[in-house]
């Protein structure tokens, strides 16, 4: 089944603990993309990735950090966590000749 | 990247025709229109997407005039489980760079 995965789906951490949300892929996509959904703010695009080794930043960037070392892997990283990073955060994928993405189920992340 | 604006929210019963119209007079020439459908908690899910002129699936129709400066997507019969948020995103990943803009969105309420 072609799909997104993403873990943890939930996750509870403290303030400077730093932690990784996984991504994982089996589509062959070239296109990876990390978005934040905060209530009122919609859906903001924090970086994306168009293929492998190729990274950059989207609308809000500032505390996270990628990398696409594989194609079908594209962890986001929080290397010091702060309150004002809870949300909820998707992963999506595409294929180079479309604009379709898919997303994975979401990862709800609390720092406290 | 050409910004969007759509009705923040709508309401309908079951049944009946829903129109959303999105607008985005900044359009580039090689610019697609995308639609997604997202339900609570859940990442969103591809819809339609069209350059110009009428495209219909399965799912909607999406309704684009000529001048390309808005467009419409149409749900036909409307049920309860069409309750959700409607983005419209405008451009396309790779004549874009990869960057993408998702708008508020539209909320939509669909009653018995």
């Amino acid at each position: 089944e072609a799909q997104v995965t993403q873990n943890p789906r939930y996750l509870i951490t403290v303030t400077g603990k730093k932690l990784t949300v996984t991504c994982s892929q089996n589509m062959n996509h070239e296109y990876m993309s990390w978005y934040r959904q905060d209530p009122g703010l919609g859906l903001r695009q924090i970086y994306y990735s168009m293929n492998v080794e190729v990274t950059d930043k989207g609308d809000v960037p500032e505390g996270y950090k990628v990398s696409r070392k594989e194609k079908r892997n594209f962890p986001l990283i929080l290397e010091s966590p702060s309150p004002n990073q809870t949300s909820l955060y998707f992963c999506a994928s595409s294929a180079r000749d479309s604009s379709e993405q898919y997303f994975g189920p979401g990862t709800r992340l609390t720092v406290t | 990247l050409a910004k969007t604006t759509q009705p923040i929210s709508m309401d309908s019963y079951e049944g009946q025709e829903v129109n959303i119209t999105c607008s985005h007079n900044n359009i580039a020439t090689n610019d697609y229109i995308t639609w997604y459908q997202q339900f609570p908690s859940q990442g969103p899910r591809f819809i339609i997407q069209g350059y110009k002129t009428k495209v219909t699936n399965e799912v909607a129709s999406l309704f684009i005039p000529a001048d390309r400066k808005s467009s419409t997507l149409s749900l036909p019969r409307v049920s309860l489980s069409d309750t959700a948020v409607y983005y419209c995103l405008v451009g396309g990943l790779y004549n874009q760079g990869g960057k993408l803009i998702f708008g508020q969105g539209t909320e939509l309420s669909v009653k018995p």
